[in-house]
């Protein structure tokens, strides 16, 4: 079975700073696909980012980049030039190759953004 | 393009009573997953319907089932209410069964509340 840490229950971060987000997960496949989640307080899921883990390059947009460590199981968010709109939760989910739509997801990390 | 939509947006039902959930993907997506997030076990995969046919299922009683129409539009139910299970029911879809990287694009939810 897979499993997704995600360590950080709650961070918070001045506007127009960086932060980093932690995630590791648990598995014993090779080829699987990892994402991050937003959830703002309306409560719908939007994908922030994607990583197929047989990319040995990070995975970016826009604002938005990872730290894929294949070997450590490690898979951390940066988010650069916060923004008060960035304020969410935000979860970790790991796919395997084999198991089409079904995610496994982290606990999530409240990150809240300062003005 | 309209995303996925889901109704209600909140049911209060009594312990013993059964309830069913919607959702419509979004259009052209033939796969529909359901997911239960709760404050103490996080987002769990429910099941995940493809072409009427549940394709896989996660570690849930019984009580939980679901179904798929011709138009991929998905409906959840659950019958016998427990308290427990008062939770935020989230439908995603995705265009295929999970091909590479696809992620999955969820609805707003439907917060339900077992008393």
């Amino acid at each position: 079975a897979q499993t997704v840490t995600q360590s950080q229950p709650e961070m918070s971060v001045q506007e127009a700073e960086t932060v980093t987000l932690s995630c590791t997960y648990d598995t014993s496949e090779s080829n699987y696909y990892l994402f991050w989640y937003k959830q703002p307080p309306s409560r719908q899921m939007i994908l922030v980012i994607r990583q197929e883990a047989y990319k040995q390059q990070n995975a970016t947009e826009n604002r938005f980049s990872v730290n894929f460590q294949k070997a450590a199981k490690s898979f951390s968010l940066k988010i650069s030039d916060s923004q008060l709109g960035d304020t969410a939760m935000y979860f970790c989910a790991f796919r395997a190759w084999y198991d089409f739509n079904k995610f496994y997801f982290g606990s999530g990390t409240k990150l809240n953004v300062k003005p | 393009k309209a995303g996925v939509t889901q109704t209600p947006r909140y049911l209060i039902k009594t312990r013993g009573q059964q309830v069913t959930l919607s959702c419509s993907p979004i259009s052209g997506h033939r796969s529909v997953s359901w997911y239960q997030q709760t404050p103490g076990q996080g987002l769990q995969f429910l099941f995940e319907y493809f072409s009427e046919t549940q394709r896989n299922k996660g570690n849930f009683p019984g009580r939980f089932s679901g179904r798929q129409f011709s138009n991929s539009r998905s409906e959840m139910n659950v019958s016998t209410l427990e308290l427990g299970d008062s939770a935020l029911y989230l439908c995603a879809s995705s265009l295929d069964r999970g091909r590479g990287n696809s992620p999955l694009h969820f609805g707003n939810g439907t917060r339900l509340t077992v008393t």
